[in-house]
């Protein structure tokens, strides 16, 4: 079974603070996402990766940044955590094009206070 | 920009009645097209998906969909629901640079 990974089910952090959110994959997967879940706005785009060390901006890539070193593990980082950041942030990864399905961790609920 | 309208966003249905979520996507290039379902605290899954062939795909659970490419369209549809199919449901599109977008989603209520 695909097994994607989020390091927190529930993170509470104070405004201002750098927040790291990790996701592994187990299944040799290229492409990798985050996105973040808020009721009413489904799931949002907020950076994809293809390849190690390659990233591509999604829908709402601003207060975000990623990092991949290492093809199974992706990490979104907010440099400034701010209130309007309190979401649910799910990862995902899929195969390229001609594998398709996207296989999603149990997400992390983050709140800012 | 590329994205994904799902016109419904509360379903309300009796058991045994006919389901029909819409989708529609703006993007001019190649897709591969899908939809994933939310069961209450769980995380997404895939009910289906279309890559190539017949625009008439069938899913897990009864579920099929139909891709109207001059439409743009890829509605899903379920003959009979149950209670549950509680859950919220995205469709989702993959464009031919792998970036993956979903819809705002439908939840659905089923009530016996």
């Amino acid at each position: 079974d695909v097994k994607v990974t989020q390091s927190s089910r529930y993170l509470v952090k104070r405004t201002g603070e750098k927040v790291f959110l990790e996701c592994v994959q187990d299944m040799d997967h290229e492409n990798m996402f985050w996105y973040r879940q808020d009721p009413g706005l489904g799931l949002r785009l907020i950076y994809f990766s293809y390849d190690v060390k390659m990233k591509e901006k999604g829908d709402i890539p601003e207060g975000y940044s990623v990092s991949r070193e290492k093809k199974e593990r992706f990490s979104l980082i907010l440099e400034s955590a701010s209130t309007n950041q309190t979401s649910m942030y799910l990862c995902a990864s899929s195969r390229d094009r001609e594998g398709g399905e996207a296989f999603f961790g149990q997400g992390t609920r983050l709140t800012v206070v | 920009a590329q994205s994904v309208s799902q016109h419904n966003h509360h379903v309300i249905l009796s058991e045994a009645a006919s389901l029909e979520l819409g989708c529609n996507y703006s993007y001019g290039g190649t897709v591969n097209l899908f939809w994933y379902v939310q069961y209450p605290g769980q995380h997404l899954q895939l009910l289906l998906k279309y890559f190539s062939g017949d625009p008439l795909v069938k899913g897990i659970k009864g579920f099929e969909a139909e891709f109207i490419k001059s439409k743009f369209s890829f509605n899903l549809r379920k003959p009979s629901v149950q209670w549950s199919d509680t859950a919220e449901y995205f469709c989702a599109v993959e464009t031919n640079t792998d970036k993956l977008i979903f819809g705002t989603g439908t939840r659905l209520q089923v009530f016996p």
